[in-house]
């Protein structure tokens, strides 16, 4: 099955920095990659997701990359505000979607 | 759109009872719902996938008979844990996609089991 590794499994960024968070899958018939932000107690939420027909996607701070023959992506979170203070975690998927880790990012001041 | 509501939101039972977790999709209709463990600072650990009108599909390791799961109607999902012990306790949370295998998962809010 789908094997998911994430790294870091935690970041600390100073607020305005960027922050990149890389993800690794094992199945190469994987073909749909969300991320999801997780706050402490609330439910996990898609922040972005980039399909296998696509090599990188942007919404305003946040991109994500991804190269199918190496089979990683990355979470991109540029000018970062404590408000992106979270975790996050990256996942695959074929029809299950499997989660990395994730990854718990600190915004300094 | 796209709400997935779970309740109860936190529960806390005896050792050896069973707990019903109900997972809803408000505004959508949900052929298929996955249920998540999520251990204090963890991932989220897949359980298994209910499909509506048959048999839910069981990750490796997951007993399907403590966790039991029945997809009675296209907007309803429920994972039952029986005869719970203090190491079932954790957060179990439900999701749902809108659309094919290629789109978003959305979660309910959770529910935190602590079995005594």
């Amino acid at each position: 099955g789908e094997n998911v590794e994430q790294h870091p499994s935690t970041l600390s960024v100073q607020e305005g920095d960027s922050a990149v968070i890389k993800c690794t899958y094992s199945d190469s018939a994987s073909n749909y990659f969300p991320w999801y932000k997780q706050e402490l107690g609330k439910r996990p939420q898609l922040i972005i997701d980039i399909r296998s027909n696509v090599g990188e996607k942007k919404d305003q701070r946040i991109a994500v990359t991804l190269n199918k023959t190496a089979k990683h992506f990355s979470l991109h979170i540029t000018e970062t505000q404590p408000e992106d203070s979270a975790v996050y975690f990256c996942a695959a998927s074929d029809d299950k979607i499997i989660f990395g880790k994730g990854t718990r990012l600190h915004i300094l001041p | 759109g796209a709400v997935v509501s779970q309740h109860p939101s936190r529960v806390i039972c005896k050792s050896g009872t069973s707990v019903k977790i109900e997972c809803r999709s408000l505004d959508f209709q949900a052929t298929t719902m996955f249920w998540y463990r999520q251990f204090p600072k963890k991932s989220l650990m897949l359980m298994a996938t209910s499909n509506e009108g048959s048999k839910a599909t069981y990750e490796q390791g997951v007993e399907k008979d403590k966790f039991l799961i029945n997809h009675a109607s296209l907007t309803l999902s429920t994972l039952t844990v029986t005869s719970a012990h203090p190491e079932d306790s954790s957060f179990y949370i439900c999701s749902a996609r809108t659309g094919n295998v290629n789109s978003p998962l959305h979660f309910g809010n959770g529910t935190r089991l602590t079995v005594t």
